[in-house]
């Protein structure tokens, strides 16, 4: 079966500072990964995702993620932290019935 | 409409009572999914639907949620009897196809359900 573990519910950085949210996976098959945002009381919105093709993925909002195997990681990463970037970001993978399997979320707080 | 629309945005009811959830999916879209989000969790499967039929209905708790997609496209979520523990927010999710490859899924805004 598939999931994800997303380490930490709530990171907390400066502006400007380097962003790092963890997700690790489990797959019994090659996983199909995502990363979500959602923005106060609003839908999920996709930030980027893994297929299978280049390890690190380029996503919207300057986000990227890496994908390793050995790791089993797929980690997302922003050099530079704008006060906009706070939000709920969510992990998620693809599970054998095509539903999409979420982390629990992690809190981004960016401090001015 | 450009996006998947869920409606209402917001529904309170009473404990024992039925309520009805409505998805709007993206034009074009075979696959719907509806998930769950309780609060301070992400969000959980409930069911997904490829064109009309529920392809997986394993994600509903138990025999008082169903959900319908008669046409292919709008669907419904059903819950009878609400509880309290039903109070989340709804959300619905709509993609192109529904295969694992390059399964991006578009999601609504949610309904947020409240039971008192």
């Amino acid at each position: 079966a598939q999931s994800v573990t997303q380490l930490g519910s709530h990171v907390s950085v400066s502006e400007g500072a380097l962003v790092l949210l963890r997700c690790n996976y489990s797959s019994s098959v090659p996983p199909y990964l995502f990363w979500y945002v959602q923005y106060p009381n609003q839908g999920l919105q996709l930030l980027l995702k893994y297929t299978s093709a280049a390890t690190l993925v380029k996503g919207i909002n300057g986000f990227e993620a890496e994908f390793k195997k050995s790791e089993t990681s797929f980690h997302l990463t922003k050099p530079s932290a704008h006060m906009s970037d706070a939000a709920e970001y969510f992990c998620a993978v693809i599970g054998n019935n095509n539903d999409m399997r979420f982390g629990a979320g992690t809190r981004l707080t960016v401090k001015p | 409409g450009a996006g998947v629309s869920q409606t209402p945005s917001n529904k309170v009811t009473e404990k024992g009572k039925y309520v009805e959830l409505r998805c709007d999916p993206i034009s074009g879209h075979t696959a719907l999914y509806w998930y769950r989000q309780s609060l301070g969790q992400g969000p959980e499967f409930l069911i997904y639907f490829q064109g009309t039929g529920a392809a997986d209905d394993s994600g509903l708790p138990n025999d008082r949620f169903f959900a319908v997609r008669p046409e292919g496209s709008v669907s419904t979520l059903k819950i009878q009897r609400t509880e309290r523990g039903d109070s989340a927010v709804y959300l619905c999710a709509s993609s192109l196809v529904g295969s694992r490859v390059n399964n991006e899924q578009f999601f609504g805004p949610g309904t947020r359900l409240t039971v008192l």
